[in-house]
């Protein structure tokens, strides 16, 4: 699997957005972007995955660059619930695409 | 809809010893992986079962198996416990994507210490 490059951490104050950035300067054509996040003491969960178009869900937006070479997760709103450590993974999406292979992620804090 | 479900919580082990971890799929889901999480680390993964067949494995030694039911549950069992085993072992089940790949949905995991 292609490397991600994430800052090991980022702080945030509650209500305001969050823009949780991604570097995958060696990803592949049919990678997917995908993101995780894990609660405290909880198993991580997924959040979205995108191709190359951004993405929008419930919880969050993906933003991808063109070249592909970098990505955002954004939290538009961020709740003291959103603290967590977010996973940016590359996942090819052929064959037998069967593992996630976290990195170290990012620990994002909120403040009140 | 029922999540995963995994069991025990916690559970304290001495090195040598063997130990079995249990994990219920989500409703529908017929594929488990399991991981490693060490303490500050990013979930490892060891291996994947899919209708009851192992489907790839990570960087882990044999001491570590895993089976899959007909229901689709799944047993992680290590043998020869060494200290370093002391970890959060993860449950995930999956659900494809139309696209291809999946998405994965963890259980809360079960926190194994040994002495």
């Amino acid at each position: 699997d292609a490397k991600t490059t994430q800052p090991n951490s980022m702080e945030s104050n509650e209500e305001e957005p969050v823009h949780l950035p991604c570097n995958h300067s060696t990803i592949s054509g049919t990678d997917y972007i995908h993101w995780y996040r894990q609660l405290p003491s909880q198993g991580p969960e997924y959040v979205i995955h995108g191709l190359t178009s951004n993405v929008n869900n419930r919880m969050a937006s993906l933003a991808i660059a063109e070249d592909r070479k970098s990505s955002t997760l954004i939290l538009h709103r961020a709740t003291l619930r959103d603290a967590a450590v977010y996973y940016c993974i590359l996942r090819y999406s052929g064959g037998s695409n069967y593992k996630l292979t976290f990195g170290k992620g990012t620990l994002l804090t909120v403040n009140p | 809809e029922t999540g995963v479900t995994q069991s025990p919580t916690h559970l304290i082990k001495t090195r040598g010893q063997q130990v079995t971890l249990r994990c219920s799929s989500q409703s529908g889901h017929n594929t488990v992986s399991w991981y490693q999480q060490a303490l500050g680390q990013g979930p490892q993964f060891i291996f994947q079962y899919y209708r009851e067949e192992e489907n790839g494995r990570g960087n882990f030694p044999p001491r570590f198996s895993g089976l899959q039911f007909p229901n689709y549950s799944s047993e992680l069992n290590v043998n020869a416990l060494e200290l370093d085993d002391s970890a959060l072992y993860l449950c995930a089940s999956s659900a494809p994507l139309a696209g291809g790949g999946d998405t994965q949905y963890f259980g809360p995991g079960t926190r194994l210490t040994v002495l």
